[in-house]
């Protein structure tokens, strides 16, 4: 059960948008419709951003949206905002209840 | 609202066992969902190390299934995580959050152990 691959970091300047990728095998993000990303700012837990590839709970902006194309997880954060500079991070199901994460994105509004 | 929050100590020796606690308010556990378990080494990203049905059934990362143990107390709503033989490596964050499908909605603020004689 390997992380998922995330690039490490991404940046854009304020009103720009950003896209994280995660990818992983058809064994995880490519088999299941069950990927979810987290957003955590320094010492604090991760919070809950997108779930099963592109729901947004309630209270996330609807500037984070998430999509998938075959093995390849994505998160798109548009109008970015200095409060959107946090660590990102994908999860997904793995089959028989198990679960992975991605490797990390650090955000970076410019 | 549902709230989780990790008790346990905060530094445990080399080779001895890690336990700790989540418990579990604004909810019943026995009412569904599973339970997990997420840490995070410092300055490293974040690790699944398994997960609990409220009926008791567990899943294990399968890199450290062999010293990881995690149990579900429903009349106390709350459960646990014990990881042995612990070396300095363990030494992260401790998460406990609830799970479904790897959906994790709500965390509990998280717990550093130390693993340091």
């Amino acid at each position: 059960q390997s992380a998922l691959t995330q690039p490490p970091s991404a940046s854009g300047s304020p009103g720009q948008s950003v896209t994280i990728s995660c990818t992983g095998t058809s064994s995880d993000v490519g088999g299941y419709n069950y990927v979810s990303w987290y957003q955590q700012r320094p010492g604090k837990a991760p919070k809950l951003m997108i779930y099963e590839v592109s729901r947004r709970p309630s209270g996330v902006p609807d500037r984070f949206s998430g999509s998938k194309s075959g093995n390849t997880a994505s998160l798109t954060v548009s109008g970015l905002q200095p409060d959107d500079e946090a660590d990102y991070y994908c999860s997904s199901y793995a089959g028989s209840n198990m679960g992975v994460f991605g490797t990390g994105t650090k955000v970076t509004v410019l | 609202q549902v709230k989780l929050q990790e008790s346990g100590p905060g530094l445990v020796k080399p080779s001895e066992t890690l336990s700790l606690t989540c418990i579990v308010s604004g909810y019943s556990i026995s009412s569904g969902y599973y339970w997990g378990w997420i840490r995070q080494p410092p300055g490293k990203g974040l690790e699944w190390i398994g997960s609990i049905h409220h009926s008791g059934s567990t899943y294990y990362n399968p890199s450290l299934k062999s010293r990881v143990t995690i149990s579900v107390d429903t009349s106390k709503n709350q459960f646990s995580l014990k990881l042995s033989s612990v070396t300095a490596a363990d030494t992260a964050v401790y998460y406990c959050a609830r799970d479904l499908m790897t959906t994790r909605d709500y965390w509990g603020q998280g717990a550093l152990v130390t693993v340091s004689s």
